[in-house]
């Protein structure tokens, strides 16, 4: 497998469930980001973790709680979401260096009924 | 802070003819710059970036984008569009040498007619 892989690429999910998004990275990256897109909205960073260690919480709802095991996987927990947490999840990966690009995932489409 | 801004929300184009997505950023030092298209359901691929040097670059899928700083713009074009273009454009600024953040523009839909 080479890239970007988020697992599950779609997931419907009650307000109680707990739930879990995972993303994992065949690049060698060291950073991992969470992104979340929601329709008529620009991308919004969830987090960062880079070395496996958070630098980037964007004010995130506590419902919401990542997981960085190792360099190659990152998780999202999902717990007791609300509707408008409906959106697709995009993870991507990054290098080392001041100037690389992210690579992305196919993402994960979340619906919280 | 960084912001990006695409003052277009949705192109339509007839296939064949050219194409130009306008981008405009903030940023108080040379930014590192890139566009990326989706395609529907699917995640963000990197079209072509910026970091330094000719300020005309060249991408995949036949795309080229032209960084102005003294317009702080950095406009996607294409000469010919193909039907296989529909999806949505983002632009945005990479972090600094210190940071990690990337900022995304809101996105401009392409469609294109037969």
């Amino acid at each position: 497998e080479t890239g970007v892989t988020q697992t599950p690429r779609h997931l419907v999910m009650g307000m109680t469930n707990k739930k879990s998004l995972k993303c994992e990275q065949h690049l060698g990256h060291n950073a991992m980001y969470w992104y979340k897109q929601s329709a008529k909205k620009p991308l919004e960073l969830m987090f960062v973790y880079s070395l496996e260690e958070r630098v980037e919480n964007n004010s995130v709802p506590s419902r919401f709680s990542p997981e960085c095991p190792n360099s190659s996987h990152l998780f999202l927990h999902l717990h007791t979401l609300q509707p408008e947490d409906s959106a697709l999840y995009l993870c991507a990966s990054r290098g080392t260096g001041g100037a690389g690009e992210l690579f992305f995932g196919e993402g994960s489409r979340l619906t919280v009924l | 802070a960084q912001s990006v801004t695409q003052p277009d929300i949705h192109i339509t184009v007839s296939e064949g003819a050219s194409l130009e997505l306008r981008c405009n950023y903030s940023y108080g030092a040379t930014p590192y710059l890139f566009w990326y298209v989706q395609s529907p359901g699917q995640g963000l691929q990197l079209l072509l970036k910026y970091f330094s040097g000719d300020t005309l670059v060249q991408g995949i899928k036949g795309f080229e984008a032209e960084f102005k700083r003294s317009q702080s713009s950095f406009n996607l074009r294409k000469p010919s569009v193909h039907w296989s273009d529909a999806a949505e454009y983002f632009c945005a600024v990479g972090p600094d040498n210190y940071g990690q953040n990337f900022v995304f523009g809101p996105g401009t839909r392409l469609s294109v007619l037969p």
